[in-house]
């Protein structure tokens, strides 16, 4: 069984779209995470939500909503795409946020156009 | 603030050769949680270990081992006769315990090439 999944895997798209990106974990975590890697693999945390409740919100651009609609869930909304927006995203869940390992899904690879 | 170095960008081996991965770790706070995690080239992020600041008894596992050391704030991992499949990007992170603090503060990865 997959433990954190993400969909869908590869999303190519015109820039100035909107795309949603949705994830899902089947551990039982209270803790869930959306993760940008750039090109050059530095990740960056752009959310986390605990028990459905926004906890961590980076700088981000308003044009990136997060959506957790139960605790096992959370959706990425990306309104207005653009170039710079092209990168793998990563979702991730904890049992708790902090000292708790972080399991990850297998990414989806945004690329703008 | 919560600072992780890994000093090595790339790394490049032969394999069979033992390696290891710098991992030099700032933080302020008593209590704190390191971890290594593995990409390889198919682009997942793969948790290979985790350890809280009060324990500081090195772990082995399989080829894998790891050195942390308070003293100097470095948790590095050290791979045993490497083979081509440790070919990958590992990454050491860092969280604190409270506030702010429990984010986890990645290290901007060593890409490591084990070599046929």
């Amino acid at each position: 069984d997959t433990a954190v999944s993400q969909t869908p895997k590869y999303l190519v798209t015109q820039m100035g779209n909107d795309k949603s990106i949705k994830c899902e974990q089947n551990l039982g975590h209270d803790t869930m995470y959306w993760y940008k890697q750039d090109s050059k693999k530095f990740l960056k945390i752009m959310f986390s939500y605990n028990n459905k409740e926004l906890i961590i919100n980076e700088t981000v651009p308003n044009r990136f909503s997060p959506k957790s609609p139960d605790k096992a869930h959370l959706n990425l909304h990306i309104n207005s795409l653009e170039l710079g927006d092209s990168a793998v995203y990563f979702c991730a869940s904890s049992q708790a946020i902090g000292r708790q390992t972080q399991y990850f899904g297998p990414g989806t690879r945004l690329l703008v156009l | 603030a919560q600072k992780v170095t890994q000093a090595q960008t790339e790394i490049s081996v032969v394999e069979k050769e033992d390696v290891t991965l710098d991992c030099v770790y700032e933080t302020r706070d008593t209590t704190y949680y390191l971890f290594w995690y593995k990409q390889p080239p198919s682009g997942e992020l793969v948790f290979l270990i985790r350890r809280n600041s009060f324990d500081e008894q090195n772990e082995i596992s399989g080829r894998y081992s790891w050195n942390f050391q308070k003293s100097t704030s470095s948790f590095n991992f050290t791979i045993t006769a490497s083979q081509v499949v440790d070919s990958a990007v590992y990454f050491c992170a860092l969280s604190g315990n409270a506030g702010n603090n429990r984010k986890l503060i990645w290290g901007l990865g060593t890409s490591l090439a084990v070599n046929p």
